[in-house]
């Protein structure tokens, strides 16, 4: 059920950058802002970006966030051990009236 | 700091209904917009629905999946949010989460498991 598409997994050794795409359409994220969330197992999901590139109080400027048409990005800098989470993409479907969300993508550091 | 606490979770059969209840703290509870989503075992998340704050009329959206069987309401005085569900189907079983709407969806709980099995 999830609209917005992202890779299954993305990785990189530490201190590497890793990016993670997150596909829409014309109804959503052409239209919409887009928010970033880390997800770790057992806790409850952490806003990391909000409005396509902004950061909430807390979050390190080592992630960040862009949007181009149709499409968004997070960039997680400098990866470290600590970053290996789930992260997922969440904007607004004006064709379906609800919020719509990313497949998730495992990052891992190797 | 955000904290949205979920409860009322539990097992129940096909056709029946379930009240789940969020507790929030850390915000102005009377003027934000709350919400639920749910996660099905083995698949993504999917948007249930939301209220607006009292300025905004308490009103409500669902997804068309639950639209007619799920309600969502509030009570400001002890600063929570429900989730009335009614006419349970075996697709109904997830993990529902409450949310905090701010710049799209800003918090969210831990979630309560719902099954829905005869």
């Amino acid at each position: 059920q999830s609209v917005l598409t992202q890779p299954p997994s993305a990785s990189a050794t530490p201190g590497q950058r890793v990016t993670i795409s997150c596909s829409g359409s014309s109804s959503n994220i052409g239209r919409n802002i887009v928010n970033w969330y880390q997800w770790r197992p057992g806790t409850a999901p952490k806003l990391l970006i909000y409005s396509n590139d902004q950061w909430p109080s807390g979050v390190p400027d080592r992630f960040s966030g862009s949007k181009s048409g149709t499409s968004a990005s997070l960039a997680i800098s400098g990866l470290q051990s600590e970053d290996e989470a789930d992260y997922f993409c969440v904007t607004w479907d004006d064709s379906l009236n609800g919020y719509v969300f990313g497949t998730g993508t495992k990052v891992t550091a190797l | 700091e955000v904290q949205l606490v979920e409860s009322g979770g539990g097992l129940v059969k096909p056709g029946g209904s379930l009240r789940l209840s969020c507790a929030a703290s850390g915000f102005t509870f009377i003027s934000a917009w709350m919400g639920w989503v749910r996660q099905a075992p083995g698949k993504g998340l999917e948007w249930v629905g939301r209220i607006r704050g009292k300025m905004d009329g308490e009103t409500t959206e669902y997804a068309a999946p639950v639209k007619g069987r799920f309600t969502i309401s509030r009570d400001d005085s002890k600063n929570t949010v429900h989730l009335q569900m009614d006419s349970l189907k075996i697709e109904d079983t997830a993990v529902y989460y409450c949310t905090f709407e701010k710049v799209l969806i800003d918090s969210w709980g831990q979630g309560t498991l719902v099954t829905v099995s005869s």
